[in-house]
């Protein structure tokens, strides 16, 4: 177990409606990274919140947008919802702002299965 | 901008083949490694990591890989695969303080 807590498991919702994922962090992890992991594309990058702020944005497309609460655990929002947001959505999380760096790893949760018909 | 590149998408073995999964990496600076791995219905999980030192870098489970600066490669290796190998490895890169990129993974079946 890994600590990081992702809700729900499995979503399946109809085009253009809008959905929220959530994650809870590894405790004491200050930072929340989200990844859309598709069979095309892998594991992309979406955006990471280090306490409270936005650290860092990748591939993230602006029909989504994420937030951290203050106390740490962030939503992921996906609206307009098309065929292709089809993925699996992860969500990890660090003690620092730099994760991935020797002093701070990455934790993943389990992911949330969206599925858009 | 970086990019991490897996070519083997599939890979089927049977118990006790060797493996060799690739990873090459774009970027030349000074870089971190890792590779994942997802169990059927888990998590993604560490399995080694390479910062700096003896390019030869044992993981958990028997795994290891091989950091070839001249070759942008990270290569994992296992000499003898088990059926509880069987999952998706992905191959990781973060430059410094930045974000982990990965590449898009290679799913491993093997046989009993």
């Amino acid at each position: 177990d890994s600590g990081v807590t992702q809700t729900p498991k499995h979503l399946i919702t109809a085009t253009g409606q809008r959905v929220t994922l959530r994650c809870s962090p590894r405790s004491g992890d200050l930072s929340v990274y989200w990844y859309q992991q598709s069979l095309d594309q892998g594991l992309q990058f979406l955006i990471q919140y280090y306490n409270g702020e936005e650290r860092a944005k990748g591939n993230i497309l602006e029909r989504f947008s994420a937030q951290q609460f203050p106390d740490l655990h962030s939503e992921l929002n996906l609206s307009s919802l098309e065929l292709g947001d089809s993925a699996l959505y992860f969500c990890a999380s660090s003690v620092g702002g730099n994760g991935g760096s020797y002093n701070s790893p990455l934790h993943f949760g389990n992911g949330t299965r969206l599925t858009v018909t | 901008a970086q990019s991490v590149s897996q070519h083997n998408h599939h890979v089927i073995l049977s118990e006790a083949a060797s493996l060799e999964l690739g990873c090459n990496y774009s970027y030349g600076g000074t870089v971190n490694l890792f590779w994942y791995v997802q169990y059927p219905g888990q998590h993604l999980q560490l399995l080694l990591k390479y910062f700096s030192g003896d390019p030869l870098v044992k993981g958990i489970k028997g795994f290891e890989a091989e950091f070839i600066k001249s070759k942008f490669s990270f290569n994992l290796r296992k000499p003898s695969v088990q059926w509880s190998d069987t999952a998706e490895y992905f191959c990781a890169v973060n430059e410094g303080f930045q974000k982990l990129v990965f590449g898009t993974g290679t799913r491993l079946l093997v046989s009993p």
